[in-house]
Parts: structure tokens; sequence; C-alpha cells
């Protein structure tokens, strides 16, 4: 089973702080991908990469940075967090377009920016 | 653009079937999904259709593709309490270059005992 971990449930920042939300995947994926969810929004797509050091913006960009230095690992960064950043924070995994290629989710982060 | 449609709320009584609904614009989709979100989880991924078949059953849940009406449906039979969840649906635009999917706002399905 594809495993998409991230590193914390819960986060608690204050405004202005730098803010590094980490995500792993262990099934060689070449894309990975950072999601926000808030209530009656649905799932807003931040970034994505389809390779290592390649990024992608999304429909919600701003704010946000990505860094991709490994296949595996993708990390989504506040540079200067605000409270309106305080959502759920979704990571997802999946191999190229061409194959039936669903998203993989991990477990979600829920952040809270004070 | 992309736009993917849900309804927002379905309550049900368990043992009832649930049938979610979806409605999506891209005619040239080529993957429908449904997944499944538990209070404070990710997306689980449920199920799956290719938009060459207009239906498919896999257990429990038979999902319904009218490509002409761009419907997508999801029915699950003998609905039990466990199956509470918010439901979304997503589709993958044919001219997805990276194969990101787009996602309805999600169904909250509530089941009573």
């Amino acid at each position: 089973d594809v495993k998409v971990t991230q590193s914390s449930r819960y986060l608690v920042k204050r405004t202005g702080e730098k803010v590094f939300l980490e995500c792993v995947q262990d099934m060689d994926h070449e894309n990975m991908f950072w999601y926000r969810q808030d209530p009656g929004l649905g799932l807003r797509l931040i970034y994505f990469s389809y390779d290592v050091k390649m990024k992608e913006k999304g429909d919600i960009p701003e704010g946000y940075s990505v860094s991709r230095e490994k296949k595996e690992r993708f990390s989504l960064i506040l540079e200067s967090a605000s409270t309106n950043q305080t959502s759920m924070y979704l990571c997802a995994s999946s191999f190229p377009r061409g194959n039936n290629s669903p998203l993989h989710f991990g477990n979600g982060t829920r952040l809270t920016v004070t | 653009g992309e736009d993917v449609e849900q309804s927002l709320f379905l309550s049900v009584r368990e043992g009832d079937s649930s049938v979610i609904n979806c409605t999506y614009t891209d005619s040239s989709s080529t993957y429908l999904y449904w997944y499944k979100q538990e209070p404070g989880a990710g997306l689980q991924l449920l199920t799956y259709i290719f938009s060459n078949m207009d239906m498919k059953q896999d257990q429990r849940l038979t999902v319904l593709l009218n490509k002409k009406d761009k419907h997508l449906s999801l029915r699950i039979a003998d609905t039990q309490t466990g199956d509470s969840a918010i439901y979304f649906c997503a589709e993958r635009p044919g001219d997805s270059g990276y194969s990101t999917l787009t996602f309805g706002k999600g169904t909250m399905l509530l089941v009573s005992p």
C-alpha cells in the first residue's frame, strides 16, 4: 500500500513565524501535491511537483513556497504565517500521467496560526 | 475552466442505499474518482471509473457514469454508520499535463441508526 506521511497532525504557530510542513511518500511517485482544505471551499491546489527540484504553481500559491530536494520528500513553506493560513493541509502523491494514477493522500496537518 | 459540482449533504438511515451525485464540465476527462474522508483524516481512494465505461461495481459500491450528461454517481448499498464521512468526486481533465485532479467540494453523508 502507498504510504504518504505528513510529519505533524496538529501545529500551532504565531503570526509571522516561518512554518515548514513536511511530507514523505514511499512509493517512488514522481508527482507530489500540496492542497489546503477549508469548509465550504473544498480542496484547493497550492503547489505541485513532477520531479526533483521541479515545481508548478497551483490555484492559490500566494504566501507559500515549496521544496523538492529528494524524490520522496515535498515540503510546504509558509515564509511568514498569517491567520488566514489557518487550515487543514493535505499532501498527496501519484505516478505521472499516462496511467490511471490517482492521488494518494496523507492524513493531513491541521495548522492554526494565532 | 473545469468545474465539479456535488450536493453538500445527504442523510440516510442505516441499511438504506445512498446515492451521491456529481456533475463535471470537462468532456475530455479520462478518469473519474471517488474519495472518502473520515473526520480528521486525509482522503482515501474508494473507487474510480475510466471514461469509456458506464458502470463499475465493487462490493457495496456502484459507480455510474453518464458521459453525455457529464454525470457521475456513487451508490452505496446497505449503508452503515461507518460510511458516515465526506465523499469527494474528482476528475482528471483531458488537458491535465501533470496528473492534477479537479475536486468537487464534497458531500457529507450522515447515516443514522
